[in-house]
């Protein structure tokens, strides 16, 4: 089985500052995604940004980019010039690569992110 | 830009008592699921639906919670005999293809099991 930890339940940052969350995941899979979710406050959770576990180059999308490494199982997200819009929960995610039609997501316990003026 | 939709948005009921949960998945996803989370939780994997069967469930999907496709846009948990320890926010999601296809989640219901 996997699990997901995220160690930090609270985060705040300073508008325009860059900022760090956390996330470590224990599994004996070798194929396997990783995503960030976001969840603003009575918002649905969106998608963030994924990691193929196979590919080795770090994902970035625009002010958002991961810190993946394998062998640490280590994969934290980094925001960049963070705005007041990113204020949310942020969630760890890890699937399982394989056959089949089964795709469950295995989350984290969130870190809540505050953005401050 | 097509969303996932839940209703209701809150429930409250007694114990003992059946709910049903509603989501309405982007029209032309193919896979559903349902999470969820109790309060102070992580958000757990329920069950993952696709060509009209459940193709997974995890412990937590016993007896008592069943779901079904009834028309071809709904998607529905019910819970049979709720018990105190349902109580949770219930999250719906669909996704267009398997893995590593984006789920799409619903905002959730919120779900009060007296």
């Amino acid at each position: 089985a996997q699990t997901v930890t995220q160690s930090q339940p609270e985060m705040s940052v300073q508008e325009a500052e860059t900022v760090t969350l956390s996330c470590t995941y224990d599994t004996s899979e070798n194929n396997y995604y990783l995503f960030w979710y976001k969840q603003p406050p009575s918002r649905q959770m969106i998608l963030v940004i994924r990691q193929e576990a196979y590919k080795q180059q770090n994902a970035t999308e625009n002010r958002f980019s991961v810190n993946f490494q394998k062998a640490a199982k280590s994969f934290s997200l980094k925001i960049s010039d963070s705005q007041l819009g990113d204020t949310a929960m942020y969630f760890c995610a890890f699937m399982k690569r394989g056959g089949g039609s089964n795709y469950k997501l295995t989350f984290g316990k969130g870190t809540l992110l505050t953005v401050n003026p | 830009e097509p969303e996932v939709t839940q209703t209701p948005s809150h429930q409250v009921t007694q114990m003992g008592q059946e709910v049903i949960l509603r989501c309405v998945p982007i029209s032309n996803h193919l896979y559903f699921y349902w999470y969820r989370q109790i309060l102070g939780q992580k958000v757990e994997f329920l069950v993952s639906f696709y060509n009209n069967e459940i193709s997974e469930k995890s412990e937590i999907f016993d007896d008592q919670f069943s779901v079904e496709r009834p028309d071809g846009s709904n998607f529905t948990l019910k819970i049979r005999s709720t018990k105190l320890e349902d109580s949770a926010m219930y999250f719906c999601a669909s996704s267009e293809g398997g893995a590593p296809e984006t789920q799409y989640f619903g905002p959730g219901t919120r779900l009060l099991v007296l």
